[in-house]
């Protein structure tokens, strides 16, 4: 498996807390995206870094945003928790636009 | 930005017949085109991928096709087996990096 890691696994929050997500990796790929998965809907894209402070949005970007200060580390942050934003969350690195995106292991978000 | 559609949403074979699942979209300058297979509770893996500048890749029983005037590349699974249950996912990236999933197929092999 690719070296990358998503914390928290689970969290329980309650709506209108912030929450942050983490992604680490550790092969130095340039790229980096979040992905959220909710059933009949597949995995949307959230945000994506094409390198250190370099992001965009994606389809589904209200309500989070995104920081990327080293290459290791992809952020993702939910301002204000709402319920619609329970999901699982998938973080995916890729080591250039032409080659395999590897996910990590998922992080189950609760919002209550 | 980038459509991706996937059809079907469920798919049931009898193991040993053939499975395909089609995907369509809607960005001409999409050049990369990648399948995952996704296992209940686990993360998405790669099991094929193909680019623009080919028409048809295969991997033992799995092939892929990509029309690129249609806009749209399936996926073909032969002698098909129970442990290729599990949802499908089609994707397709440009070139701005930006990489959008289809909806997901549910592919039940009964033995």
């Amino acid at each position: 498996d690719a070296g990358i890691t998503q914390s928290p696994r689970h969290k329980v929050t309650e709506t209108g807390t912030p929450v942050t997500l983490r992604c680490h990796q550790t092969e130095n790929h340039r790229y980096m995206y979040w992905y959220r998965q909710d059933p009949g809907h597949g995995l949307r894209l959230i945000h994506y870094s094409y390198g250190v402070k370099d992001t965009d949005k994606g389809e589904v970007s209200d309500g989070y945003s995104v920081s990327r200060s080293k290459t290791e580390d992809f952020l993702l942050t939910l301002e204000s928790a709402t319920s619609s934003q329970t999901s699982v969350y998938f973080c995916a690195i890729a080591l250039d636009r032409n080659t395999e995106a590897f996910f990590g292991q998922g992080t189950r978000l609760t919002v209550v | 930005g980038e459509n991706v559609e996937q059809h079907p949403s469920t798919l049931s074979v009898q193991e040993g017949d053939s499975a395909v699942i089609k995907c369509t979209y809607s960005d001409s300058a999409s050049n990369y085109f990648p399948w995952y297979k996704q296992e209940l509770g686990k993360r998405p893996q790669l099991i094929i991928d193909i680019r623009s500048n080919v028409g048809e890749k295969k991997d033992q029983r799995i092939a892929v096709t990509l029309n690129k005037t249609a806009k749209h590349f399936s996926l073909h699974i032969t002698e098909t087996q129970p442990e290729d249950s599990a949802v499908y996912f089609c994707a397709a990236r440009r070139n701005n990096n930006d990489m959008r999933f289809g909806a997901g197929t549910r592919l039940t092999v009964k033995p």
